[in-house]
């Protein structure tokens, strides 16, 4: 079993919806990251989370430490939101840059 | 934020050859990372680019097949050397600006093709 699970693997959603991506971890953290990688490969760092809320735009993150859970949000879908969404967690106490990370979550918005 | 440059962005190789990645930032930066995504798959640290002495490696990664260098606080280069097809994969720069944000950051990657 992955330390770091997301669900869903795959979501297409029709432009203007609510999303909903999910993110359970087993190990304790010092902080979790969502990431965001365009089809060319490119990743660009969205949020970095270790309690509480954070909302960036359309973008909202939460965590649960006690549930061990994150959530990201998008508000108002947008075709352009359309790839992959990637949860990191850093271990508690781990080297800076060896993060856990999932599988990613690959969205497609439909106009 | 940090901005993150990789040249090249992409490269299609033969076996047998190296490939140098270059990683440039835009301002100085306490920690550089290198990581692999195969296809279809999760990133995997190779290594902690450490400046002016030799890099950490994680387990499964050795100097010889992926030398890495870091001058100064704003560049790195990463090396695949003796490329295979299994080398085929987007090579991903990373920071962290500072230990007081600890907020990471990444490159565009270089897409490599192996044939």
């Amino acid at each position: 079993k992955n330390e770091v699970e997301q669900s869903p693997q795959n979501l297409t959603a029709q432009e203007g919806e609510f999303i909903t991506i999910n993110c359970s971890y087993s190990v304790g953290i010092s902080a979790l990251h969502w990431l965001q990688q365009h089809p060319g490969g490119g990743i660009v760092s969205l949020f970095m989370l270790s309690s509480g809320k954070k909302k960036h735009g359309r973008l909202i993150a939460t965590i649960n430490i006690q549930e061990k859970h994150s959530s990201l949000h998008i508000t108002a879908s947008h075709p352009r939101d359309s790839a992959v969404y990637i949860c990191a967690a850093r271990n508690y106490g781990g080297s800076q840059g060896n993060l856990i990370f999932g599988k990613g979550t690959k969205l497609s918005v439909k106009p | 934020s940090a901005v993150i440059s990789q040249k090249p962005s992409r490269d299609i190789c033969q076996r047998g050859t190296s490939l140098t990645i270059q990683c440039q930032v835009d301002s100085q930066v306490t920690m550089m990372f290198w990581y692999r995504q195969q296809p279809g798959q999760s990133l995997t640290l190779i290594a902690t680019a450490n400046q002016g002495s030799e890099a950490t490696y994680e387990s499964g990664f050795v100097i010889d097949k992926f030398p890495i260098s870091r001058p100064n606080l704003t560049f790195s280069t990463l090396t695949v050397s003796n490329m295979s097809p299994e080398d085929s994969s987007i090579y991903l720069c990373s920071v962290v600006r500072d230990h007081v944000t600890n907020e990471q950051f990444f490159g565009p990657g270089t897409r490599l093709t192996v044939l």
